[in-house]
């Protein structure tokens, strides 16, 4: 199956600096999506990506979905202390969501 | 918004016993799906269903696992003789469709349900 390489593992950023993180894959996926997972609860969907070179926003944050369809980066602006939490992309390989292993994001007030 | 129920919240059981955890998916969607997620580790499809049958199973879901939608609104995973590897968070999701190529319908998760096996 496919895998997805997600970095950084885990941030330590202040306040109101901005994000980023991103995710590899060696094949290709037709679908990109974004999920925040806060602790105990399931994934929260952020931002869905369908088109190569798609660039799309969700207040402050913005994903693209890499032009040759193995790559996608979330970029959040003026963090927040509620953006903490562990981010995954996913790719969709067939009916089924691969996921990353995870960006933990922690924010000093 | 609607969103998708899981119970319990939290199941302990003895090894070897078995396990059913309840999900209602969003009342209009049509796909449904199970994933588990072993503490500290990524999010793993386990099963997708539709129309009343299993269309996609990953290698985890061997021939413990089932799954069934008993009536018009639950969608149940039974674990028939759990192990103490099978302790992890399972999630339900449900998506209005399969995800077509520009397809804006993607898939919804539940809260998931804490399976601790002693």
């Amino acid at each position: 199956g496919q895998q997805l390489n997600q970095s950084p593992q885990s941030m330590f950023i202040q306040e109101g600096e901005d994000v980023s993180m991103n995710c590899t894959s060696s094949s290709i996926f037709n679908t990109w999506l974004w999920y925040k997972q806060d602790p105990g609860e399931g994934p929260v969907l952020l931002i869905a990506l369908y088109k190569a070179g798609e660039l799309t926003s969700n207040g402050r944050l913005t994903a693209q979905f890499g032009i040759t369809r193995k790559d996608s980066f979330l970029n959040i602006s003026a963090s927040i202390p509620s953006d903490v939490g562990i981010y995954f992309c996913a790719g969709r390989e067939s009916q089924k969501l691969v996921f990353g292993q995870g960006t933990r994001l922690t924010i000093n007030p | 918004e609607p969103e998708v129920t899981q119970t319990p919240s939290h199941q302990v059981t003895q090894m070897g016993q078995e396990v059913i955890l309840r999900c209602v998916p969003i009342s209009n969607h049509l796909y449904f799906y199970w994933y588990r997620q072993i503490l500290g580790q990524k999010v793993e499809f386990l099963v997708s269903f539709y129309n009343n049958e299993i269309s996609e199973k990953s290698e985890i879901f061997d021939d413990q696992f089932s799954v069934e939608r008993p009536d018009g609104s639950n969608f149940t995973l039974k674990i028939r003789s759990t192990k103490l590897e099978d302790s992890a968070m399972y999630f339900c999701a449900s998506s209005l469709d399969r995800g077509a190529l520009y397809s804006n319908q993607p898939q919804h998760f539940g809260d998931g349900t804490r399976l601790s096996i002693l």
